[in-house]
């Protein structure tokens, strides 16, 4: 059975910071890999998906990673604004189990 | 319609009854995905159609919550004697073909909330 694991749970950064939030997963198996933000009360919002066969895939300052025999992928976030504040939920898909996502990292960055 | 949207948005019932929470996905869409999210969780799946059929109905947790989606694009979630421990935000994705290799686009959620 797949798990996820996220971390850090919660991170606090100043505005301009660059950051990293890390994603690991127990089933190397996978076809593909999503990262989601997902603003409060809201759903979910893709903001990258990586290819099994890919290593990182890159959308404006957000830069996701994927080592996927080690199991572990990170995104990368440039320059951070006070609007990249929300949980950053990632989810590998395999390919005989369905999305399984981690709990999510709660990011806020401070003006 | 844009986007997948999910009515209605807020739902609150009383433990026992039955409700019904609807998905619309993005037209086109042949594979449509239900979650369920609980506070401070990650969502957590619920069953995958393929067209009309249910491909994968594995995270269904109970013989209580049944899923339709006769014509291959709307799709109802029913769940059938509500308990308090329903209460979550009921999300629905679609994508363009199932195919494992495809973006899951999200729906804003349904909160459920049962008395």
């Amino acid at each position: 059975k797949q798990e996820v694991t996220q971390i850090p749970a919660a991170l606090s950064v100043p505005e301009g910071e660059n950051l990293v939030l890390n994603c690991s997963f127990t089933d190397s198996a996978i076809y593909n890999l999503q990262w989601f933000r997902q603003d409060p009360g809201k759903g979910l919002t893709s903001l990258l998906l990586i290819q099994s066969s890919q290593r990182e895939q890159t959308s404006g300052r957000l830069n996701a990673s994927l080592d996927k025999s080690s199991g572990r992928s990170t995104l990368y976030i440039a320059a951070s604004q006070p609007g990249d504040s929300a949980t950053y939920l990632c989810a590998p898909l395999g390919g005989n189990t369905p999305l399984v996502f981690g709990k999510g990292t709660r990011l806020s960055v401070i003006a | 319609g844009a986007g997948v949207s999910q009515t209605p948005s807020n739902k609150v019932t009383e433990k026992g009854k039955y409700v019904e929470l609807r998905c619309d996905p993005i037209s086109g869409h042949t594979a449509l995905y239900w979650y369920r999210q609980s506070l401070g969780q990650g969502p957590e799946f619920l069953i995958y159609f393929q067209g009309t059929g249910a491909a994968d109905d594995s995270g269904l947790p109970n013989d209580r919550f049944f899923a339709v989606r006769p014509e291959g694009s709307v799709s109802t979630l029913k769940i059938q004697r509500t308990e308090r421990g329903d209460s979550a935000v009921y999300l629905c994705a679609s994508s363009d073909s199932g195919s494992g290799t495809d973006t899951q686009y999200f729906g804003p959620g349904t909160r459920l909330t049962v008395l």
